[in-house]
């Protein structure tokens, strides 16, 4: 079975600092996708990036960095400079082939709550 | 474009009502995947809908089911309503094409279901 696993469950900074939230994932697929998604407290999930398993690039867009190391299974997100714009829970998934063709769910981690204080 | 919408946005039920929610996705999307978020078992997978099928099914109880429409909007339902199933649940809608190169899954806003 497909896991993810966020071992950060809130984190505080102040206004400027730079955060890194960790995933880590475990998976017997060896085609699949990584994503991270915003979830504001207005509850609607925004996507953010998607990654898939052939690409270990890492990707900078803006403040927002992600770090693909398939070796450890993880895939880090980093906020440089946080902003309290910022503050939301943050989500990492992992996609699932699902039982019809062209089908595929995603399994989320639990979620890491980033309150960025001014 | 319009992105993906859910009504209600908020709904009050009490205990063995039935209870129906809508999405409507992203134009040109045709897959619709239903999700349920509770602060204990968190994000959830219920089903998937593609074409007016169900292409895909999570792992819960027959009580929730869904339906999709030929203009790709969706509805699910949840009969015999528990307490437990007080939740948000969030619509996700995608192209569907085979394989996974071009998909990504966008959500709505939710519908915050509280039983009572």
């Amino acid at each position: 079975a497909q896991k993810v696993t966020q071992a950060q469950t809130e984190i505080s900074v102040v206004e400027k600092e730079d955060v890194t939230l960790d995933c880590v994932y475990e998976t017997r697929d060896t085609t699949y996708y990584l994503f991270w998604y915003k979830q504001p407290p207005s509850g609607e999930l925004v996507f953010l990036i998607r990654r898939n398993s052939f690409d270990e690039q890492n990707e900078i867009s803006g403040r927002y960095s992600w770090n693909f190391q398939k070796s450890t299974s993880s895939f880090n997100f980093t906020i440089t400079a946080s902003q309290v714009v910022d503050s939301a829970v943050y989500f990492c998934a992992l996609s699932e082939v699902g039982s019809g063709a062209g089908s595929y769910q995603l399994t989320f981690g639990k979620g890491t709550k980033l309150s960025v204080i001014p | 474009k319009a992105g993906v919408t859910q009504t209600p946005r908020y709904l009050i039920k009490t205990r063995g009502q039935q209870v129906t929610l809508s999405c409507s996705p992203i134009s040109g999307h045709r897959s619709v995947s239903w999700y349920q978020q509770t602060p204990g078992q968190g994000l959830q997978f219920l089903f998937e809908y593609f074409s007016e099928t169900q292409r895909n099914k999570g792992n819960f109880p027959g009580r929730f089911s869904g339906r999709q429409f030929s203009n790709s909007r969706s509805e699910m339902n949840v009969s015999t309503l528990e307490l437990g199933d007080s939740a948000l649940y969030l619509c996700a809608s995608s192209l569907g094409l085979a394989g996974l190169a071009t998909d990504t899954q966008y959500f709505g806003p939710g519908t915050r279901l509280t039983v009572l």
